[in-house]
This record gives C-alpha cells, sequence and structure tokens, in this order.
C-alpha cells in the first residue's frame, strides 16, 4: 500500500519567513496531492491541492510543488503571518485506491 | 449550513459504557469515513461507506461498529469504551470512494474517557 512521509514534525519561523513542508510517497500510481490545514481544536480544512498532471500550484501566499520522478512533493507559505500556526497534513491518494493515505503532520509556529 | 456536521462535540464518559457518535453530509457525496485522531495528531482511518456499502474496515477492535442508513448519514457506535479510546473522532466525506477526491471534514468529536 502506499506510505506518506511528512518533515518536519514541528516547524517554528519568524512571521514573515517562508517554511517548507515536504512529503514523499511510495506508490508511483498516486496522482492527487491534497493539502490539509488544521488549527488548534479545529477540522483539517483543505488548502490546496495538485494532481499529477501539474508540476505546480499556486494560491496567493501558498503554492505546492510536484516531482513524480522523485516521489516527493511540498507545500510553500510566503510571507507567514501567526495565522497560519496549524498542523499541517499531506496526503497522496488514486483512483485505484479507496481513500487517501495521509502524511503524520507538521506543527507550524509562526512567532510574531 | 454546515456541510459534515457531527454530534455531539464533546463526549464524557465512564469506561465500560456504550456509546453514539451520529453524522450527516448535506453535499451530495457517495462516501462517507470515521477518523481516529490520537494526541499525535495522527489521523487514522477507521472506515469507509460508499452508498451505505461498506468499502474501508481497517484493524479496528470489534467494539466499534459503524452503520449508514443513508448515503447522507454515517454513525460509529462504540461498546464497553475503554481509555485508549479517548481520541477526537472525525467524520469526512468524499464525492466518489475513491483516493482521487477531496475529503471534507466535520468538526470532530472529543470522546474523553474517565
Amino acid at each position: 500500500g502506499e506510505n506518506v512521509e511528512q518533515h518536519p514534525s514541528t516547524l517554528s519561523v519568524q512571521e514573515g519567513d517562508s517554511a517548507v513542508i515536504k512529503c514523499t510517497y511510495s506508490d508511483s500510481a498516486s496522482n492527487y496531492f491534497p493539502w490539509y490545514k488544521q488549527e488548534l481544536g479545529k477540522r483539517p480544512q483543505l488548502i490546496i491541492d495538485i494532481r499529477s498532471n501539474v508540476g505546480e500550484k499556486k494560491d496567493q501566499r501558498i503554492a505546492v510543488t510536484l516531482n513524480k520522478t522523485a516521489k516527493h512533493f511540498s507545500l510553500h507559505i510566503t510571507e507567514t503571518q501567526p495565522e497560519d500556526s496549524a498542523v499541517y497534513f499531506c496526503a497522496a491518494g488514486d483512483t485505484g485506491r479507496r481513500a487517501l493515505t495521509f502524511g503524520s503532520g507538521t506543527r507550524l509556529q509562526v512567532q510574531p | 449550513d454546515t456541510a459534515v456536521s457531527q454530534t455531539p462535540k464533546y463526549l464524557v464518559t465512564q469506561m465500560g459504557n456504550d456509546k453514539s457518535i451520529k453524522c450527516e453530509q448535506n453535499l451530495g457525496h457517495d462516501t462517507m469515513y470515521w477518523y481516529k485522531q490520537d494526541s499525535k495528531k495522527f489521523l487514522k482511518i477507521m472506515f469507509s461507506y460508499n452508498n451505505k456499502e461498506l468499502i474501508i474496515n481497517e484493524t479496528v477492535p470489534n467494539r466499534f461498529s459503524p452503520k449508514s442508513p443513508d448515503k447522507a448519514h454515517l454513525n460509529l457506535h462504540i461498546n464497553s469504551l475503554e481509555l485508549g479510546d479517548s481520541a477526537v473522532y472525525f467524520c469526512a466525506s468524499s464525492q466518489a470512494g475513491t483516493g482521487d477526491q477531496p475529503q471534507h471534514f466535520g468538526d470532530g468529536t472529543r470522546l474523553s474517557i474517565l
């Protein structure tokens, strides 16, 4: 089955700096890669996703890049703000599997 | 106008009791899921139903029994609660029961066993 590894487990940055979270996956059939943000005490919320026919996708301050050859994808947050502080989860999936496989999460702390 | 709603939000109970959590989605999705999130924040899938049919049944104690009366509802009943069952349980839904669909989560049910 699919295995998704996520690094780092914790990340602390100064407000205004950039943050990068990386994930690797094992199943070359995976073709869908969403990212979820979970604020303290709240539900995971989809913030951006990318499909395998695209190498990069951007939405304001967040971007996701995908390297299918190396089987890794990354979340980039620029000009971080305190409200970006949360746990971020990557996930991978494909049509042939019945659910997403989630990474173990990254706790991002943005220091004001 | 909540898309995926769970009740109750908090559940505090004694060891050995039986409890249920309810979930409803109004997105018109075919597939619903139950996840367990422990204190380390791992999101572990437990069950998935596609149009009332069980399609994922992970290694979960048989004290946990899901029920889907229709595709908009997925309930979770837990018998003989144990201390290790303390966690946040999330319901989620997706358009189809395949791994290439975004999942929409409910607000979670925080279960605390005394």
